[in-house]
């Protein structure tokens, strides 16, 4: 199994660019989630996903969206990038607590934007 | 959305010793989850507490769940340089209703000199 991956690794913008990020997993996880990772703040959630065709607002939600229209995948997007969206960007995954597993999120390796 | 206290966030150690961090918050948990994530990789989760009290080990780490509810501990014995990383704590709440939404630590550095 490859887990979560990412894609792109690496995505240099320039400020109002529009770009879309996608995030696959095969561990037919029902949840999927996206954070941001900047430094000394640790991760925020941006948004996540239930379920197929569902999501839902985390922590830090404006500037971006987000789709869920497969179970094993989830976009989010990036509409009009600004510099301050410059960040690292990581997908996790979980199974639903309803399933009977817990709270184990499971992370892709990363994308690194930059928005100049 | 609130943040766990994480402490410390860096430690410069030298090869052999042990190191421990920990995690509080003011609000109740139900889970705590440590993960580690290396240079320019995601974060992999190394030890998952689901009773208050509970106490586990995954090699040369050990974690705590506190009694509490509100504190969690993790602690790496005779550490190795590729022990090198940024721990993060993390933890869904007792209050949460959303799915398995966490709430992150904001990471302790950890340095190890050989």
């Amino acid at each position: 199994n490859a887990g979560v991956t990412q894609t792109p690794k690496f995505r240099v913008l320039k400020t109002g660019q529009s770009m879309t990020l996608l995030c696959a997993q095969d561990m037919n996880h029902e949840y999927m989630y996206w954070y941001r990772q900047d430094p000394g703040m640790g991760l925020r959630l941006i948004h996540y996903s239930v379920g197929e065709g569902t999501t839902a607002k985390g922590e830090v939600p404006d500037g971006y969206n987000v789709s869920r229209l497969k179970k094993q995948n989830f976009l989010l997007g990036l509409e009009s990038a600004a510099p301050s969206q410059t960040s690292v960007y990581f997908c996790a995954s979980s199974y639903s607590i309803h399933s009977g597993g817990l709270y184990e999120q499971y992370f892709g390796p990363g994308t690194r934007l930059t928005v100049t | 959305g609130q943040q766990l206290n994480q402490s410390p966030q860096s430690m410069f150690i030298q090869e052999g010793e042990d190191v421990s961090m920990n995690c509080t918050s003011s609000s109740i948990f139900n889970t705590w989850l440590w993960y580690k994530q290396d240079p320019g990789e995601g974060p992999v989760l190394l030890i998952a507490l689901y009773k208050a009290g509970e106490l586990t080990s995954n090699g040369r780490l050990t974690a705590q769940f506190g009694i509490t509810r509100k504190d969690s501990f993790l602690n790496i014995s005779a550490s190795i340089p590729s022990d090198v990383g940024i721990y993060f704590c993390a933890g869904q709440q007792a209050r949460e209703t959303s799915g398995s939404r966490l709430t992150f630590g904001e990471g302790t550095q950890l340095t190890v000199n050989p």
